[in-house]
């Protein structure tokens, strides 16, 4: 088993471009969830899904879409991408809500 | 006061030394305490997982959890220059809250 796979593992973006982080867990789990993780700043809750088609905002939502069409995949939007944005990124996946399983993270720049 | 107070470090050890990563919160609705080991470029893995008070062993590695006190201790015996990593304490208060707070990582380097 992979378990949760994301893509791409680096990116570099221009202020005001776009992008899709993609999620994808091979675990059947309903829960998934996705995380930014600044340097010295633990890690914080952006967007959470329950199952397909159910989607729920986090801590920090601002600037971030997300949508759950299957239970496999669980992308995350970023639109007018800010330097605020830089930071790695992380999906999560669970069986239950207390034992997630983390993917090896997306980092990504904005300049 | 923040919700998860975790000491960042870093903390440098000789390979053989016991280890004690701490944690301390406020929120008395967490119920459920979890320790995470994230190695350099790479996601957080579950270590550790621990309901309510008391204490858990698996192996080399004990968690605490002292509900009264607000603190967990994560403890790492005979500690291995593969231990050297960020240790992230996290909780959550469990029903419909699926919400995991997240200390900010203590880095770890056990020196062969």
């Amino acid at each position: 088993n992979a378990g949760v796979t994301q893509t791409p593992k680096f990116r570099i973006l221009k202020i005001g471009q776009s992008m899709t982080l993609q999620c994808t867990q091979d675990m059947n789990h309903n829960y998934m969830y996705w995380y930014r993780q600044d340097p010295g700043m633990g890690l914080k809750l952006i967007y959470y899904s329950v199952g397909a088609g159910i989607t729920d905002k986090g801590e920090v939502p601002n600037g971030y879409n997300v949508s759950r069409s299957t239970t496999e995949d669980f992308p995350l939007r970023l639109e007018l991408a800010a330097p605020s944005q830089t930071s790695v990124y992380f999906c999560a996946s669970s069986f239950d809500t207390t034992t997630q399983h983390f993917g090896d993270g997306t980092r990504l720049s904005i300049l | 006061q923040k919700e998860v107070e975790q000491d960042p470090g870093p903390l440098s050890v000789p390979e053989g030394a016991i280890v004690s990563l701490n944690c301390t919160y406020s929120n008395s609705a967490f119920q459920y305490f979890m320790w995470y080991r994230q190695y350099s470029r790479k996601g957080p893995e579950l270590l550790m997982y621990t309901y309510s008070s008391g204490n858990k062993e698996d192996g080399r590695f004990t968690a605490q959890v002292d509900k009264s006190s607000k603190y967990i201790s994560l403890f790492i015996r005979d500690s291995q220059p593969s231990d050297s990593a960020t240790y992230l304490c996290a909780m959550m208060s469990g029903g419909s809250n699926y919400k995991l707070t997240f200390g900010k990582g203590t880095l770890l380097t056990v020196n062969p």
